[in-house]
């Protein structure tokens, strides 16, 4: 499809294990930005790449979170040894370089850490 | 860093009544978007204003982007079932490289 792709779409996994998330943006688009959402709360902002510029990472919550996007496109947010609290919507969104701002989001990631 | 105040977190309103809901920042944006979003779903952008003073409608939706650039309203007319939702206000201001703030959102809940 021509939308921001995620996966998995759900995802449970064991207090204590590492998890990675995926995210293709939309072809052309050079910025890309993750996101999380706990329930019934607002988006947190994580992280945020732009072209070939270092990312913006002020809003990874620790140093177990990090993302990767290679080649300038597909992104990976990795979260290292998962608490429970980690558990929320991941979502990833992208944008034009220099374009107006409009984000286009995917469906997002659901990780459950038991 | 920026912040984009939204209230009150929930709304509840009457199927056919209209709605407005606010969004206020302490910095100066240049953009100002409207997202929506439903149940699983990523949100949905709804309008995007690109000017002080600048008036927008989509359909039964009404966006403004204020004139000291630190705020912007969203105005739903006719409300009906399928607005429930969450609407989220977002703010960027100018550069290639700035990033979308966006506010914590409004839970639309609609009564038929």
């Amino acid at each position: 499809g021509a939308g921001v792709s995620q996966s998995p779409s759900n995802k449970v996994t064991e207090k204590g294990k590492d998890v990675e998330l995926r995210c293709d943006p939309i072809s052309g688009h050079t910025a890309l930005y993750w996101y999380r959402q706990s329930l019934g709360q607002g988006l947190e902002f994580l992280i945020y790449f732009q072209g070939n510029s270092a990312p913006d990472k002020s809003g990874l919550p620790s140093d177990r979170f990090s993302a990767e996007r290679t080649g300038g496109s597909v992104s990976t947010l990795t979260i290292q040894r998962t608490q429970q609290e980690d558990s929320a919507v991941y979502l990833c969104a992208s944008s034009l370089s220099g374009g107006t701002g409009e984000l286009f989001f995917g469906e997002g990631s659901r990780l459950t850490v038991l | 860093g920026q912040q984009l105040n939204q209230s009150p977190q929930s709304m509840f309103i009457q199927e056919g009544e209209d709605v407005s809901m606010n969004c206020t920042s302490s910095s100066i944006f240049n953009t100002w978007l409207w997202y929506k979003q439903d149940p699983g779903e990523g949100p949905v952008l709804l309008i995007a204003l690109y000017k002080a003073g600048e008036l927008t409608s989509n359909g039964r939706l009404t966006a403004q982007f204020g004139i000291t650039r630190k705020d912007s309203f969203l105005n739903i007319s006719a409300s009906i079932p399928s607005d429930v939702g969450i609407y989220f206000c977002a703010g960027r201001l100018t550069g290639a490289n700035s990033k979308l703030t966006f506010g914590k959102g409004i839970t639309l809940s609609v009564r038929p």
